[in-house]
């Protein structure tokens, strides 16, 4: 099955700086990559999400790019502040329908903006 | 709003017991999943169901059961609870026709297992 690597598992940076998170996938496969965001004892929630048709994608404070040659693809987040502070999750989907959709995903990194 | 709700949302319990954790949605998904979520090992999939006739194991199903009772509900069974089951579970939704392909979360079902 698909195997999602993500890294660091941890990451502090200041306010103001930018925040980049890295993920892997084994499925050359794999057209769905979305993102979460998990703040402190809330659920995750979709914040950006990219197609394999796609290479990088923007909204507003946040970008995703996608190198499917090298199956790996990234969270990139810049001008960070205190409230982006929660955990990542990055996930990428295989295309057949066996998996339901079900989105497998990395372990995780959280992120701390200090002010 | 249409939304995904989780009961109970805080459980303790004793090894050996069994317990039920329910999920329904009012979104009108045909597709939900149970993930479990421990520290440092991100969400794990432990089963999906297609719609109401369909059942499919995730990566981490042994020692978990579940039931798709109608559309908008699919329960998780520990038929006999044990400690490294202690974790954070969530059941999400999404939905096929729409085919964004992102899930939706409840807010999630703590169970600690003594």
């Amino acid at each position: 099955g698909e195997n999602v690597e993500q890294h660091p598992s941890t990451l502090s940076v200041q306010e103001g700086d930018s925040a980049v998170i890295k993920c892997t996938y084994s499925d050359s496969a794999s057209n769905y990559f979305p993102w979460y965001k998990q703040e402190l004892g809330k659920r995750p929630q979709l914040i950006i999400d990219i197609r394999s048709n796609v290479g990088e994608k923007k909204d507003q404070r946040i970008a995703v790019t996608l190198n499917k040659t090298a199956k790996h693809f990234s969270l990139h987040i810049t001008e960070t502040q205190p409230e982006d502070s929660a955990v990542y999750f990055c996930a990428a989907r295989p295309p057949n329908s066996n998996s339901g959709y079900a989105l497998n995903f990395g372990k995780g990194t959280s992120l701390l903006v200090t002010p | 709003d249409a939304d995904v709700t989780q009961t109970p949302r805080n459980r303790i319990t004793k090894t050996g017991k069994r317990i039920m954790l329910e999920c329904s949605q009012t979104k009108g998904h045909d597709r939900m999943y149970w993930y479990r979520q421990d520290p440092g090992l991100g969400l794990q999939l432990i089963y999906y169901s297609f719609d109401v006739k369909d059942i499919n194991k995730g990566e981490i199903s042994d020692g978990y059961s579940v039931s798709r009772q109608a559309q908008a509900k699919f329960s998780l069974s520990l038929e006999s609870a044990i400690p490294n089951q202690t974790a954070l579970y969530f059941c999400a939704t999404s939905d096929t026709l729409g085919n964004t392909g992102e899930l939706f979360f409840g807010e999630g079902s703590r169970l600690t297992v003594l």
